[in-house]
């Protein structure tokens, strides 16, 4: 089993649809948690922290269920501009910080 | 504020020949990583150093590549010699870890690396 796993897609959705992507992890000591959103030929640029109460900022909501290990991005209204890849980041902390990133979500607007 | 700065944006080589990448990580930011994606393999982490000590090069492909940190204010990643194979984006990323808790990476604007 991967240590962080997403559903590669592409999702295509149109303009205003709620869409939704997962991401699950193995460890369960992992403590903290990321979405990241890339554009082609882009870096990766940090979108939000997940925090175990769930957070939301505008149009985006993630959440983190560490009972069943994955977390969520939740984009309501989407736009063309959402369109990208979206990875999810977890970190196991302590003396060794180990990061680990998803493959990535690819996430496809349509008129 | 001046996010993580990498140089060069481009580098065309031909193979057999020395290539060296230079990162500049955010000021205050205790961690560094060098990562490398291709669509084949996506983002690989090659290399992490905190507080300027290499932590994990399991990632780094094999000997040709070797990564330095002499300051905290500077990073290279050094291939030699440089293979066809070795086309990729580089990104180099830091972070500032507090009290060992995780804390998001951010990321320069990678180079471009082709050899011919």
């Amino acid at each position: 089993r991967k240590e962080v796993e997403q559903d590669p897609g592409p999702f295509n959705v149109p303009e205003g649809a709620t869409v939704a992507f997962n991401c699950t992890y193995s460890n369960s000591a992992s403590q903290s948690f990321f979405w990241y959103r890339q554009d082609c030929r882009k870096e990766p640029k940090l979108l939000m922290s997940v925090y175990s109460s769930g957070n939301e900022d505008g149009r985006f909501t993630a959440q983190l269920n560490r009972a069943s290990q994955y977390i969520s991005l939740l984009i309501r209204d989407s736009k063309l501009s959402d369109s990208a890849t979206y990875l999810c980041v977890v970190i196991l902390s302590g003396g060794y910080q180990k990061v680990t990133f998803g493959t990535g979500t690819k996430l496809q607007v349509i008129p | 504020d001046a996010g993580v700065i990498q140089s060069p944006r481009h580098e065309v080589t031909e193979m057999g020949q020395e290539v060296t990448l230079r990162c500049k990580p955010i000021s205050g930011h205790n961690s560094l990583f060098w990562y490398r994606q291709t669509m084949m393999r996506g983002l690989e982490l090659l290399i992490y150093f905190n507080n300027n000590v290499p932590i994990d090069d399991s990632g780094m492909p094999e000997d040709r590549f070797s990564a330095k940190m002499p300051n905290a204010s500077f990073s290279t990643l050094k291939i030699q010699p440089s293979e066809p194979r070795d086309s990729a984006v580089y990104f180099c990323a830091s972070s500032r870890r507090y009290r060992d808790l995780g804390s998001p990476l951010h990321f320069g604007n990678g180079t471009r690396l082709t050899v011919t």
